[in-house]
């Protein structure tokens, strides 16, 4: 079965600095879909981005992006000038064959002023 | 909007009673989910649905039962309720379905609290 792991259960990050949040799966499936989620205080979850396996390169949006290894089993996000408005709870989500998404069990963003 | 949306948003239950929640998407979805969430543990599936008439048993299934009468709506039932089903209850919805091509659809949550 797969398994999506992050590592860190709490970051904090300095207003307009970059961090990076880790995360690790297990599968055997060539082709599959990767996602980051964001969930603020208010609780609702956000799609952030979404990297499909098949694509070597790394997906971007806007000062969100990917380090993507696939041999690895690695799929990192990077904030780049983090604000107040980045803090929230950040899901990895693994879409395989199974159909629904296996989500990891988070991490806590903190950003500070 | 087009979106997912639940109800209730907050609930309180006692111990033993029982209550449905609804979810409701108007995207013409095939497939629908419930996940619980609960601190240190991320998101769990409870059931599933890939289609109207259809239901399947997702991780965490016990003490749940759930229907799809409809295509939009998908209703998540605790029979008899107990406080390990304090948690907070999420509904999603996928356009692709059978690899959740392009993620999910969430709905906002139901804080659902047993004493």
């Amino acid at each position: 079965a797969q398994t999506v792991t992050q590592s860190q259960p709490e970051m904090s990050v300095q207003e307009a600095e970059t961090v990076t949040l880790s995360c690790t799966y297990d599968t055997s499936e060539s082709d599959y879909y990767l996602f980051w989620y964001k969930q603020p205080p208010s609780r609702q979850m956000i799609l952030v981005i979404r990297q499909e396996a098949y694509k070597q390169q790394n997906a971007t949006e806007n000062r969100f992006s990917v380090n993507f290894q696939k041999a690895a089993k690695s799929f990192s996000l990077k904030i780049s000038d983090s604000q107040l408005g980045d803090a929230a709870m950040y899901f990895c989500a693994y879409g395989g064959s199974q159909g629904n998404l296996i989500f990891g069990k988070g991490t806590k963003l903190s950003v500070k002023p | 909007n087009a979106g997912v949306t639940q109800t209730p948003k907050f609930r309180v239950l006692k111990t033993g009673q029982s209550m449905t929640l609804l979810c409701a998407q108007d995207m013409n979805h095939e497939y629908m989910y419930w996940y619980r969430q609960d601190p240190g543990m991320g998101l769990r599936l409870i059931h599933y649905s890939v289609g109207e008439g259809t239901t399947a048993k997702g991780e965490v299934p016990d003490g749940y039962n759930v229907s799809r009468l409809k295509k939009q709506n998908f209703l998540l039932g605790l029979e008899s309720a107990a406080p390990s089903q304090t948690s907070v209850y999420f509904c999603a919805s996928s356009y692709s379905g059978a690899r959740a091509v392009y993620g999910y659809t969430f709905g906002s949550g139901t804080r659902l609290t047993v004493v």
